[in-house]
């Protein structure tokens, strides 16, 4: 079975800093997807990025991107520029295997402070 | 469009009492999934269905029931609801239609068991 750690339960950054936050996961998978989420309070879940496992760069979008390291099953997201509005909880998951599970991990609650 | 419509929003229950959970989708997802979220815990996965006609148990499925009807609809049942089952339920679809690699979420459900 696949599993998703999240090491990190809250983490802060000064608004326009860079902040990072881990994921780990456990697959036997050699195809799957990667993705991290952002919930903020209004709980709404948004796509900010994703990864195939297939592809060995790192995906971008705009201030987001990640750190896939296949081998480790490593999949940090680097947040540029930190904005007020980043602030949400984030959550790493997991898409793969025959069965199609999309498993979740506890999440991270950033805060970006003024 | 739609996307992924989950009702009710808001729901309380007495303990021993029965309820359903719809979720409808026309983004022509082929996965649809129910997860519940509680604090420090992220997303758990109750049920998924890979495909319709088809369900399978995820980490968290005592004291549930599911039922995809057809490719649409998937819904969560709760036979005799307990206080530990309190919760914030998602339903979300992947898979299909415009995009095989994102998961869409409905709004959430908010229900307290008293």
């Amino acid at each position: 079975a696949q599993t998703v750690t999240q090491s990190q339960p809250e983490m802060s950054v000064q608004e326009a800093e860079t902040v990072t936050l881990s994921c780990t996961y456990d697959t036997s998978e050699n195809n799957y997807y990667l993705f991290w989420y952002k919930q903020p309070p209004s709980r709404q879940m948004i796509l900010v990025i994703r990864q195939e496992a297939y592809k060995q760069q790192n995906a971008t979008e705009n201030r987001f991107s990640v750190n896939f390291q296949k081998a480790a099953k490593s999949f940090s997201l680097k947040i540029s520029d930190s904005q007020l509005g980043d602030t949400a909880m984030y959550f790493c998951a997991f898409f793969g295997g025959s069965q199609g599970n999309l498993i979740f991990g506890k999440g991270t609650k950033l805060s970006v402070k003024p | 469009n739609a996307g992924v419509t989950q009702t009710p929003k808001f729901q309380v229950l007495k303990t021993g009492q029965s309820m359903t959970l719809q979720c409808a989708q026309d983004m022509n997802h082929n996965s649809m999934y129910w997860y519940r979220q509680d604090p420090g815990m992220g997303l758990r996965l109750i049920y998924y269905s890979a495909s319709e006609g088809t369900t399978d148990k995820g980490e968290v499925p005592n004291g549930y029931n599911v039922s995809r009807l057809n490719k649409r609809e998937f819904s969560l049942r709760l036979e005799s609801a307990a206080p530990s089952q309190t919760s914030v339920y998602f339903c979300a679809g992947l898979g299909g239609g415009l995009s095989f690699t994102e998961a869409f979420f409905g709004q959430g459900t908010r229900l307290t068991v008293v």
